[in-house]
């Protein structure tokens, strides 16, 4: 089955630096690959999103990078502010409607 | 914030009790999951509806039985649970069109088996 590795486990960065977390998916058929994000006793939401027909897409300071060929894909958040601590989480579709999540990366911003 | 909902929020239970999880959403989606999520590990699915019909069963113990009487409703019924299955119980839903549609989760029910 379909298994999504996600590195690094934690990531702690100075505010106004980048963070880039790291995803790599095992099924060449994953079509889409979705970021959460999951503030401490909160839901995960959606921050982000990208389809196996582009390689990169951009939105304000979150940015995601795929390479279908490697099967990895990456988050970029740039101009880190605090309130962008939270565990993120990666995930690949595999078959009809199923999500494979990686195992998720702490991120603290340090003011 | 308020499109998936869940209830109860948090809820302890003994190994031999009987509980359900509710799960509503109001996203006129046609698919609803059931997510576990434990500390240190991923969020694992458990189980997926289309259409109020069964598509997923992700190989788990028969003590979860889920029902889903209509696209809004999600229910997960518990009985006879391990203290391994105290976890944050998360549900969400999509349109259901495939496999490239947005999940919107809910907040979650934090369950404590004792």
């Amino acid at each position: 089955g379909e298994n999504v590795e996600q590195h690094p486990s934690t990531l702690s960065v100075q505010e106004g630096d980048s963070a880039v977390i790291k995803c790599t998916y095992s099924d060449s058929a994953s079509n889409y690959f979705p970021w959460y994000k999951q503030e401490l006793g909160k839901r995960p939401q959606l921050i982000i999103d990208i389809r196996s027909n582009v390689g990169e897409k951009k939105d304000q300071r979150i940015a995601v990078t795929l390479n279908k060929t490697a099967k990895h894909f990456s988050l970029h958040i740039t101009e880190t502010q605090p309130e962008d601590s939270a565990v993120y989480f990666c995930a690949a579709t595999w078959g009809a409607q199923k999500l494979v999540f990686g195992q998720g990366t702490r991120l603290t911003i340090n003011p | 914030e308020t499109g998936v909902t869940q209830t109860p929020r948090h809820l302890v239970m003994g190994m031999t009790n009987k509980k359900s999880l509710k799960c509503e959403q109001h996203l006129g989606h046609n698919a609803m999951y059931w997510y576990k999520q434990s500390a240190k590990k991923p969020l694992e699915l458990m189980f997926v509806y289309n259409f109020k019909e069964q598509t997923e069963n992700n190989s788990v113990p028969s003590r979860f039985s889920p029902e889903c009487p209509n696209s809004s409703h999600l229910f997960l019924h518990l009985h006879t649970l391990q203290p391994e299955d105290s976890a944050l119980y998360l549900c969400a839903s999509s349109q259901g069109n495939g496999g490239t549609d947005t999940q919107y989760f809910g907040p979650g029910t934090r369950l404590t088996v004792l």
